[in-house]
């Protein structure tokens, strides 16, 4: 099975804090992503990486960066939190080309409050 | 470009009632289709998915979903709710080479309550 983890379920961090989200995939999937789910807003995609150390913006990527140094590991920066970037964080991979479908599989989630 | 609309944010049925879920597309090639779930605090786990092989599309949890092309719909129903159907379900869509550059778009959820 395909596993997907991230770092903490849960964080509280104050505003002007950096923050780090980390995700780890064990299924050697090129493909990363990092959503936002907000209610009412489904899941918005903040930014991909097709490899390593390759990353392209996704629709909301505002006040977030990302790393990937690694094929595995793929980390979200809030370089300043605010209140606004109060939300669930969802990592997802897949793997590309035929027979994929763009199937993503996806983490637990991090629900991340800034205070 | 590609969307998903998914009618009705919440949908409250009886224990035992048929589920019914909608989800439209909009694409300009066939497209890939999926069907994600969402339980309380937890990522989100495949129900099914269509890639054009079979119309009618049998998923886990005694879920399945139809691609009607013409309504451009890909609507996901189960005969008999269960208490543990209450969850957030996703519609996606996909493009259908599967490449890098072919993101998946969710829809905004529908909210799936279970009444005893």
């Amino acid at each position: 099975d395909v596993k997907v983890t991230q770092s903490s379920r849960y964080l509280v961090k104050r505003t002007g804090e950096k923050v780090f989200l980390e995700c780890v995939q064990d299924m050697d999937h090129e493909n990363m992503f990092w959503y936002r789910q907000d209610p009412g807003l489904g899941l918005r995609l903040i930014y991909f990486s097709y490899d390593v150390k390759m990353k392209e913006k996704g629709d909301i990527p505002e006040g977030y960066s990302v790393s990937r140094e690694k094929k595995e590991r793929f980390s979200l920066i809030l370089e300043s939190a605010s209140t606004n970037q109060t939300s669930m964080y969802l990592c997802a991979s897949s793997f590309p080309g035929l027979g994929s479908y763009n199937e993503q599989f996806f983490g637990p989630g991090t629900r991340l409050t800034v205070l | 470009a590609q969307s998903v609309t998914q009618l009705g944010s919440h949908v409250s049925v009886s224990e035992g009632a048929l589920v019914l879920l909608r989800c439209n597309y909009s694409s300009s090639v066939p497209p890939y289709l999926f069907w994600y779930v969402q339980y309380p605090n937890q990522g989100l786990q495949l129900l099914l998915k269509y890639t054009s092989a079979a119309t009618l599309v049998k998923g886990i949890n005694g879920f399945e979903a139809e691609f009607k092309k013409s309504e451009t719909s890909f609507h996901l129903t189960k005969p008999s709710a269960h208490m543990s159907d209450a969850a957030e379900y996703f519609c996606a869509v996909s493009g259908p080479r599967a490449t890098r550059n072919d993101k998946v778009i969710f829809g905004p959820g529908t909210s799936l309550s279970v009444i005893p």
